[in-house]
């Protein structure tokens, strides 16, 4: 059954602390997101990769938020320094596009929630 | 830039009852794919049902089915015979057609009861 896998699915840690968050898409997915999800904005999207490549990541702060794809298996998610302010839950998810008249499911991880004291 | 709307921040209804959840967005292209992801209290986001924009006959997916009003921009998702399960936080998104536009934007959910 495949599915997109996220580790740590909880952390806590120290203001100034870095964080890292990894996800595994689904074998064969090319495009792989990460969003934000918090009571008070809702699912935010921070970054999107296509073929490994960044198309968008003008969502995310750039003075403490990163996001790469070393590889095609492995994409992650750093802050550094962490603040309370990045307390929530982030999820990856993958697809694959374009595929015809593909419309365009998105398979999420269960998240990794964030906790930044 | 595309908006989600979701105007009802919670909902209930009897268990077996059929219930409505809307959804309205705002966007100037003609086509495009609407969603409704359904997030139990475990945060899986769960694929609810789809719509295709060029598409005239509203999606149907067992007890779930949708009303597309395009002309209006309206989206809303019909649960029928709710059961216990139901219960979850319910998210209409809008994704463009473009290629290099793959992005979901997600309204701010209803939170959906169900009542024994």
């Amino acid at each position: 059954d495949a599915r997109v896998t996220q580790t740590p699915r909880h952390k806590v840690t120290e203001m100034g602390q870095e964080v890292t968050m990894r996800c595994q898409p689904i074998l064969g997915h090319n495009t792989v997101f990460w969003y934000r999800q918090t009571m008070m904005q809702g699912l935010e999207l921070l970054a999107y990769f296509r073929n490994r490549a960044p198309l968008d990541d003008s969502g995310m702060p750039k003075d403490r938020f990163s996001a790469e794809m070393p590889d095609a298996t492995l994409a992650t998610l750093k802050i550094q320094p962490s603040e309370p302010r990045d307390s929530a839950v982030y999820f990856c998810a993958s697809g694959l596009y374009p595929t015809g008249r593909n419309t365009g499911e998105l398979f999420f991880g269960e998240g990794s929630r964030l906790t930044v004291l | 830039a595309q908006t989600v709307t979701q105007s009802q921040p919670e909902m209930s209804v009897q268990e077996a009852e059929t219930v409505t959840l809307s959804c309205t967005y705002d966007t100037s292209e003609s086509d495009y794919y609407l969603f409704w992801y359904k997030q139990p209290p475990s945060r899986q986001m769960i694929l609810v049902i789809r719509q295709e924009a060029y598409k005239q006959q509203n999606a149907t997916e067992n007890r779930f089915s949708v009303n597309f009003q395009k002309a209006a921009k309206s989206f809303s998702l019909k649960i029928s015979d709710s059961q216990l399960g139901d219960a979850a936080m319910y998210f209409c998104a809008y994704r463009s057609s473009l290629f290099g536009n793959e992005k979901l934007t997600f309204g701010t959910g209803t939170r959906l009861t169900i009542i024994p």
